[in-house]
């Protein structure tokens, strides 16, 4: 299965915008890049997911490499309520790779 | 309904005694799928079904666990003998269909816990 590297923590301050960075170098052309979180004592959630342009909802906005090895989710003013686990996830088609196969993600700590 | 509803929300049991798991999934979802999650690890793919048949059992622990998916609809996972090993969250999802161009939705999870 592609995997995805995102750093283990990061930290950022209350009404600011935050970056969460996602490494997957071997992605190949049919993957989808997927992300989700997960507060405390919560099932995941998902969040936004793309192929190749950038996408933008309700919750988020993601940003992809023009060469698809990397990404990032743009949370634009965080809120206390976005600390949370963030998982990047590719989707590929085919066997196990359809389904979501969580990693370790990154920590996301929100300081008022 | 509108979200994935799991029932139950806690579970207590002994070890050794066999315990069944609930999934209501959205309406018209035909993809469902079951992940456990142990205390502070990660979420680990059980098993995925397509209406009612599973063509990916592979994350299934052992043979005491099993799955079934009935009416393209519920879903209820069986753990039989079960072991304090087996204390985690189960969580379940389900998609409208199985394609990567779509998302999941989760439910609550039930919180098992072997004594």
């Amino acid at each position: 299965d592609a995997k995805t590297t995102q750093p283990n923590s990061m930290e950022s301050n209350e009404e600011e915008p935050v970056h969460l960075p996602c490494n997957h170098s071997t992605i190949s052309g049919t993957d989808y890049i997927h992300w989700y979180r997960q507060l405390p004592s919560q099932g995941p959630e998902y969040v936004i997911h793309g192929l190749t342009s950038n996408v933008n909802n309700r919750m988020a906005s993601l940003a992809i490499a023009e060469d698809r090895k990397s990404s990032t989710l743009i949370l634009h003013r965080a809120t206390l309520r976005d600390a949370a686990v963030y998982y990047c996830i590719l989707r590929g088609v085919g066997g196990s790779q359809g389904n979501l196969i969580f990693g370790k993600g990154t920590k996301l700590s929100v300081k008022p | 309904g509108a979200g994935v509803s799991q029932s139950p929300s806690n579970k207590v049991t002994e070890k050794g005694k066999d315990v069944e798991l609930r999934c209501d999934p959205i309406s018209g979802h035909t993809a469902l799928y079951w992940y456990r999650q142990s205390l502070g690890q990660g979420l680990e793919f059980l098993i995925y079904f397509q209406g009612n048949s599973a063509p990916d059992k592979s994350g299934l622990p052992s043979d005491r666990f099993s799955a079934e998916r009935t009416g393209g609809s519920v879903s209820t996972l069986t753990i039989q003998r079960t072991q304090q090993e087996d204390s985690a969250v189960y969580l379940c999802a389900s998609s409208l269909v199985q394609s990567t161009n779509y998302g999941y939705t989760f439910g609550s999870g039930t919180r098992l816990t072997v004594v």
